[in-house]
């Protein structure tokens, strides 16, 4: 198994530029969340899955949107950068819930000039 | 209002002393809470974890404690090995299927 698997792992976007972040799972994983990790800020949530079809949002979610297709992929979507948006990406998964033992994908590391 | 608090954003111990890092909580209705380690360019990687029916789980060098009517948790590491070097995140929630909550993490560095 893979695990949780993210793309890139490094991405320099310009203010008001658009992309995706992606994320994939190969453990059948129902439950699938983004976090982002800033300096003192700890792990924040900006939105989370609990199967296909099924996306709701976390603490910090503006300026994000998330689709969930398939239980496998869980991409993130950034509409317009903003410099507010630099940051580390995490994305996780885990089989029994939101509630408990979270897999933790390796990061992305986005920079927004 | 930070629910999760991790007072202590760093702390150094000498290697083979105990460390102990510390979470206290505000929200009376989490009762699961579960510690994270992070190295640097990589994910968090879960560590341990307890529920609210116990005041102590262990796993091996690990130690976490939980006291409930003061809303605070710590886990004890013991001895402390140069590999522990890493940054501790504490994470609580309410059973409910409600996301985790994270503190903002103590680094910890384990001096040889």
């Amino acid at each position: 198994n893979a695990g949780v698997t993210q793309t890139p792992k490094f991405q320099v976007l310009k203010t008001g530029q658009s992309m995706t972040l992606q994320c994939a799972q190969d453990m059948n994983h129902e439950y699938m969340s983004w976090y982002r990790q800033d300096p003192g800020m700890g792990l924040r949530l900006i939105h989370y899955s609990v199967g296909a079809g099924i996306t709701d949002q976390g603490e910090v979610p503006n300026g994000y949107n998330v689709s969930r297709s398939t239980t496998e992929d869980f991409p993130l979507r950034l509409l317009s950068a903003a410099p507010s948006q630099t940051s580390v990406y995490f994305c996780a998964s885990s089989y029994s819930g939101l509630a408990v033992e979270q897999f933790f994908g390796p990061g992305t590391r986005l920079t927004v000039l | 209002d930070q629910q999760v608090k991790q007072n202590s954003p760093s702390l150094s111990v000498q290697e083979g002393r105990i460390s102990i890092l510390n979470c206290d909580y505000t929200n009376s209705m989490f009762d699961y809470f579960l510690w994270y380690k992070k190295y640097p360019a990589e994910g968090p990687t879960f560590l341990i974890s307890i529920s609210s029916i116990k005041d102590k789980n262990e796993d091996g060098r690990f130690t976490v404690f939980l006291n409930k009517s003061a809303k605070h948790l710590s886990l004890h590491i013991v001895p402390s090995q140069p590999g522990d070097s890493a940054v501790y995140f504490c994470a609580a929630s309410d059973s409910g299927n409600t996301p985790l909550v994270f503190g903002k993490g103590t680094r910890l560095s384990v001096i040889a």
